[in-house]
């Protein structure tokens, strides 16, 4: 059964230091989206892709978060510098509708502690 | 808000028994989702209910929605241990990506 790829599964770094992290979203799939979850809480959008194009970064904190995907596969999320907030589990997902409150397909996710 | 509100926030019961858990919200939907949770790990999906529908089911699982009252709950009958983890309702509103509430952590003892 296809799935969602996360690396890596844990990160930790000291603050001020730079992190990324990578998707790879089930064949096909044009939409990705990216979640930050804060322990105890749920999902919360960060960016959503529709093939290399981003659709919505509303919530991205684009002082020090980006995110790409340039070929409109896999994609980067990267986040310079690091503070100590961002500690979260850092979630991808994808679907393959284009319609956006379709099911989506989430990756096992990455755990970030920040030092 | 657009997001849900899951309650209760959390739930024990014994193995064998029936759990329910429910999601108020306060804006329009197209459709609402469930997505089960294990610890440390990514959501899954579970079950879809459009807005036109009021039951749905799916093996032990089974979701109500009445739009009137802005409400939703799961089921999930005869519980197992595997059932363990939080349970997430998630909003379709048509206006952006899915918004998802604080969820309930289910707790199943053997």
């Amino acid at each position: 059964e296809a799935e969602v790829a996360q690396s890596p599964r844990y990160k930790i770094t000291e603050k001020s230091q730079a992190v990324a992290f990578w998707c790879d979203p089930i064949s096909g799939h044009a939409t990705l989206y990216w979640y930050r979850q804060i322990l105890g809480q749920g999902p919360e959008l960060l960016v959503q892709f529709q093939d290399e194009s981003v659709v919505d970064d509303s919530q991205l904190p684009k002082d020090r978060f980006s995110a790409e995907r340039l070929k409109g596969v896999d994609s980067t999320l990267k986040i310079q510098p690091a503070e100590l907030g961002d500690s979260a589990m850092y979630l991808c997902a994808s679907s393959s509708s284009t319609r956006q409150g379709d099911t989506q397909y989430f990756g096992p996710g990455t755990r970030l502690t920040v030092l | 808000s657009q997001q849900g509100e899951e309650d209760p926030q959390a739930l024990s019961i014994q193995e064998g028994e029936n759990a329910t858990m429910n999601c108020s919200y306060k804006t329009s939907i197209n459709n609402l989702q469930w997505y089960r949770q294990n610890s440390g790990r990514g959501l899954v999906h579970l079950i879809l209910i459009r807005s036109n529908e009021r039951e749905k089911h799916s093996g032990r699982l089974r979701v109500t929605l009445d739009t009137s009252k802005k409400s939703s709950s799961l089921l999930i009958t005869a519980s197992r241990a595997a059932d363990t983890a939080s349970y997430f309702c998630a909003l379709d509103t048509g206006r952006r990506a899915l918004t998802f509430g604080s969820g309930t952590r289910l707790q199943v003892q053997p």
